[in-house]
């Protein structure tokens, strides 16, 4: 089964507007990423956040981590035609080596 | 060095038939991992290496998908006996060996099994 989980599955925007994703898991964990997913392309990674953190920015991202809650948001500012895309969280298990995903959000933002 | 390259991008093959998939990874990353994504789904975890050593392989990758990294270099996923059910996006994704790396994706290859 799936680590994270995102919601809403899809959310569709206009231009200019904010854009907000979430994503649970199940477990403890070590890091948190998000990942954008242009259609058929292969997966960029857009930014990390570690259990001991609980805000990032980069640019117009902004993420916030709640382990107590075990669950992550992805906040999109001023958002653009040119981020219409899938995003995804992905959580390492506590010790573990390797990424989990989620089922993911798919943006669309209409000019 | 620009990224992960996979290749081929696409691939179609009959039922019944083998097929090979190639990674090139970021010439300084140490590990490399294979997942496999269906339409409408996250990528999900197949196999991964820490330079030529195969570390771990999902339930998911049965007897007929094998993974090999010789070398430590690039990384290639061959099925054999290929059924309807393997069609999907094999990506290939390269890190460091360090808390918390990120990876690097490739494009992914597309199989179509007809």
């Amino acid at each position: 089964s799936q680590q994270g989980e995102e919601d809403p599955q899809a959310l569709s925007i206009q231009e200019g507007e904010n854009a907000t994703m979430n994503c649970s898991y199940k477990t403890s964990i070590n890091n948190l990423q998000w990942y954008r997913q242009n259609s058929g392309r292969g997966l960029v990674h857009l930014i990390l956040i570690r259990s001991n953190e609980r805000e990032k920015h980069s640019g117009r991202l902004r993420v916030t981590l709640d382990t107590s809650k075990k669950s992550s948001s992805l906040l999109i500012t001023a958002s653009r035609a040119a981020d219409t895309a899938s995003y995804f969280c992905a959580t390492d298990l506590y010790n573990f080596n390797k990424f989990y995903f989620g089922s993911g959000t798919k943006l669309n933002v209409k000019p | 060095d620009t990224g992960v390259s996979q290749n081929p991008r696409h691939k179609i093959t009959k039922r019944g038939q083998n097929v090979t998939f190639r990674c090139d990874p970021i010439s300084e990353h140490n590990r490399l991992y294979w997942y496999r994504q269906t339409l409408g789904q996250g990528p999900e975890f197949l196999t991964y290496f820490q330079n030529e050593a195969q570390l771990e392989k999902s339930r998911l990758l049965s007897d007929r998908f094998s993974a090999e990294r010789p070398k430590g270099s690039f990384s290639t996923l061959e099925i054999q006996r290929t059924e309807q059910g393997d069609s999907a996006m094999y990506l290939c994704a390269s890190s460091l060996i360090k808390g918390g790396a990120s990876y690097t994706f490739g494009s992914g290859t597309r199989l179509t099994v007809v």
